[in-house]
């Protein structure tokens, strides 16, 4: 079964452009969540959509937005990049009620 | 307001012995807890969990030790094993409501496993 993947796995973008990072979870799983990795926050998480429909978010400016398509693939835009934005996201996936969630290996997002 | 704290942030063992790595948190409505290891620049590995009906879990070299009353949990890992050496992560989630998805996780333990 392949796991969950993420693309790109690295990326550089400057300040106040935009960026799309892409999730692909383990087929059948529903549920697909994205956290933010960074030194000083640790692991924050961001959204979390079900079935085409956000069904939770975190603490997180309006910058940060996602989808999920009828495939249960995930997207997730950050619009006018800042420094702070650099880190690592990361999307885990899992079938949807409580329990495991399965990480993808993360898109190092970095912002010059 | 840290739900999740993993109060050490290094430890360091010798190959064979045991490691425990712990973890407390403050939300009386998590009910399910996870451990992951991670190695940098890669995703958080899932290694094993516990529910709050339950105050121990065990899957090979992993125990995990729940204490309800302390808000207390703990992994053991035995024998160490140098390939051990990593991040762990304590995580908790509640069901349900606006708790879909969401894993809070502890600013983790860095383990070095010494051969």
């Amino acid at each position: 079964k392949a796991g969950v993947t993420q693309t790109p796995r690295y990326l550089i973008k400057t300040r106040g452009q935009q960026v799309t990072l892409s999730c692909s979870p383990i087929s059948g799983h529903r549920s697909v969540s994205w956290y933010q990795q960074t030194p000083g926050q640790g692991l924050q998480f961001l959204f979390e959509y079900f079935s085409e429909t956000q069904r939770n978010k975190g603490n997180f400016p309006g910058r940060f937005s996602g989808r999920q398509f009828s495939n249960s693939r995930s997207e997730m835009n950050v619009s006018t990049l800042e420094l702070g934005d650099s880190a690592l996201y990361l999307c885990a996936s899992s079938e949807g009620t409580t329990g495991g969630y399965t990480f993808g290996s993360g898109t190092r997002l970095t912002v010059v | 307001d840290q739900q999740v704290k993993q109060n050490s942030p290094s430890l360091s063992v010798q190959e064979g012995r045991i490691s425990i790595l712990n973890c407390d948190y403050t939300n009386s409505m998590f009910d399910y807890f996870l451990w992951y290891k991670k190695y940098p620049a890669e995703g958080p590995t899932f290694l094993i969990s516990i529910s709050s009906i339950k105050d121990k879990n065990e899957d090979g070299r992993f125990t995990v030790f729940l204490n309800k009353s302390a808000k207390h949990l703990s992994l053991h890992i035995v024998p160490s094993q140098p390939g051990d050496s990593a991040v762990y992560f304590c995580a908790a989630s509640s069901a349900g409501g606006t708790s879909y998805g969401k894993l809070t996780f502890g600013q983790g333990t860095i383990l070095t496993v010494h051969p």
